[in-house]
């Protein structure tokens, strides 16, 4: 089965750090461009980033630019998302989705919150 | 930025029914626009990349079409598990962007 699950979601106050990871199962995961995506409450879906699939191509919503950072691990079958001086507006559910491989993670949770 | 504008908002259809859901495009997007389907508490599911592709699995009466600024998505012979939203993804510019959502209900 093509899967992506997403972790690390959770609590935070305004200007700390978070780091997502997503694992994906039941494909060639060094084939695809991995996206981050998001939802904030009461919003539509916002792409955050996304990553090449060697790693060597990265690029970032310009909100998020400076904060965030994109990574992958081949050999783990990873891809993750560093995120830190975290604002109120990054609260949001955070997805990782390939339309390469047609598949999208279940979601975790950021909230950002004093 | 592109943006994505879906019609209509919202529909309540009959089973049988053909649907036919519209992505219009600020500009040029080639061919690099994709649907989504999301059912309640579910993560979205692709139906259709690149316009047109189909996607291993989906149903046959799903049906994308479309080029440039102007897109569609055809539903055929509506089921009643197609209750759902449904979203239009574009890849061609930066950043990516979703259109947001057409939501299905079935009578």
């Amino acid at each position: 089965e093509v899967k992506l699950v997403e972790s690390g979601g959770g609590l935070v106050q305004p200007g700390g750090s978070l780091t997502l990871s997503c694992a994906a199962s039941g494909f060639t995961f060094g084939n695809y461009w991995i996206n981050w995506v998001r939802r904030a409450p009461g919003k539509g879906l916002e792409w955050v980033a996304n990553i090449n699939e060697d790693g060597s191509q990265k690029f970032y919503l310009d909100s998020v630019k400076g904060r965030c950072t994109i990574s992958r691990d081949n050999a783990k079958n990873s891809v993750y998302l560093q995120m830190n001086s975290l604002r109120a507006e990054d609260t949001a559910v955070y997805y990782c989705e390939s339309v390469g491989a047609a598949t999208w993670g279940q979601g975790t949770l950021v909230s950002v919150s004093s | 930025e592109i943006v994505l504008t879906q019609s209509p908002d919202f529909q309540s259809v009959t089973p049988k029914e053909k649907v036919t859901i519209t992505c219009r495009a600020s500009q040029s997007v080639v061919n690099h626009i994709h649907w989504w389907q999301q059912k309640p508490d579910q993560s979205p599911k692709l139906l259709i990349k690149y316009v047109s592709q189909s996607i291993s699995g989906v149903p046959s009466r799903f049906r994308g079409s479309g080029s440039g600024t102007d897109f569609t998505l055809t539903i055929n012979s509506l089921e009643a598990e197609d209750a759902a939203t449904y979203y239009c993804h574009q890849s061609n510019g930066f950043p990516q962007t979703f259109g947001q959502g057409t939501k299905l209900e079935i009578k």
